[in-house]
């Protein structure tokens, strides 16, 4: 399995503009999860999927950021428009069944 | 509400030592737990977990941890410490038991000496 893949790995931006980072989760998993990890606040859980549907997005910090899953091999992460303090490291993560998490690779995000 | 604390958030080791991390965390219901290890620019892969089964529970790479209920403990061990095994250290905890949503601890980078 080619495990969760992540695009891009890094991405620049000018404060703004809106981002989109992209996830594939492992197939047959039907839980899916967005964290952020910074260094002052560590891994948070931004929202996550089951099934394709939102369950708890309680951590999306600001109207600024939203997530979709329009299928079952495919989720986004958008931010418009897009703050300095946005800038950290975005993994996805899927699961199923044993309450493991798999990580992706992650997608840094620097806003300039 | 379920938290966990790390104590370190720097170890360092020689090559050949007992690697000890130590996780202590607080769960208003039996928690399931988690050990993920995170190598420089790569996500985190998982170590180890308890989900209220045997309360030793071995890992991958000779990594062990053992759930202590009376002290609210699940610290990490390796008897032998290898190079190999410098990286950052988080444990988690699920908000419920046997559910996805973990709440991760700050982390311990751990360095090992030659």
């Amino acid at each position: 399995d080619a495990g969760v893949i992540q695009s891009p790995r890094h991405e620049v931006t000018e404060m703004g503009q809106e981002v989109t980072l992209r996830c594939k989760p492992i197939s047959g998993h039907d839980y899916l999860f967005w964290y952020r990890q910074t260094m002052m606040r560590g891994l948070e859980l931004l929202i996550y999927f089951n099934n394709n549907v939102p369950i708890d997005d309680s951590g999306m910090p600001e109207d600024r950021f939203s997530a979709k899953m329009p299928n079952a091999s495919f989720s986004t992460l958008k931010i418009q428009p897009s703050e300095p303090r946005d800038s950290a490291v975005y993994f996805c993560a899927s699961g199923r069944g044993s309450f493991e998490a798999f990580f992706g690779q992650g997608t840094r995000l620097t806003v300039v | 509400a379920q938290s966990v604390t790390q104590l370190g958030s720097h170890v360092s080791v020689s090559e050949g030592a007992l690697v000890l991390l130590r996780c202590n965390y607080s769960s208003s219901v039996p928690p399931y737990l988690f050990w993920y290890v995170q190598y420089p620019n790569q996500g985190l892969q998982l170590l180890l977990k308890y989900t209220s089964a045997a309360t030793l529970v071995k890992g991958i790479n000779d990594f062990e941890a053992e759930f202590k209920k009376s002290e609210t403990s699940f610290h990490l061990t390796k008897p032998s410490a290898h190079m190999s095994d410098a990286a950052e250290y988080f444990c988690a905890v699920s908000e419920g038991a046997g559910t996805y949503k973990y709440i991760f601890g700050t982390g311990t980078r751990l360095k090992v000496l030659a």
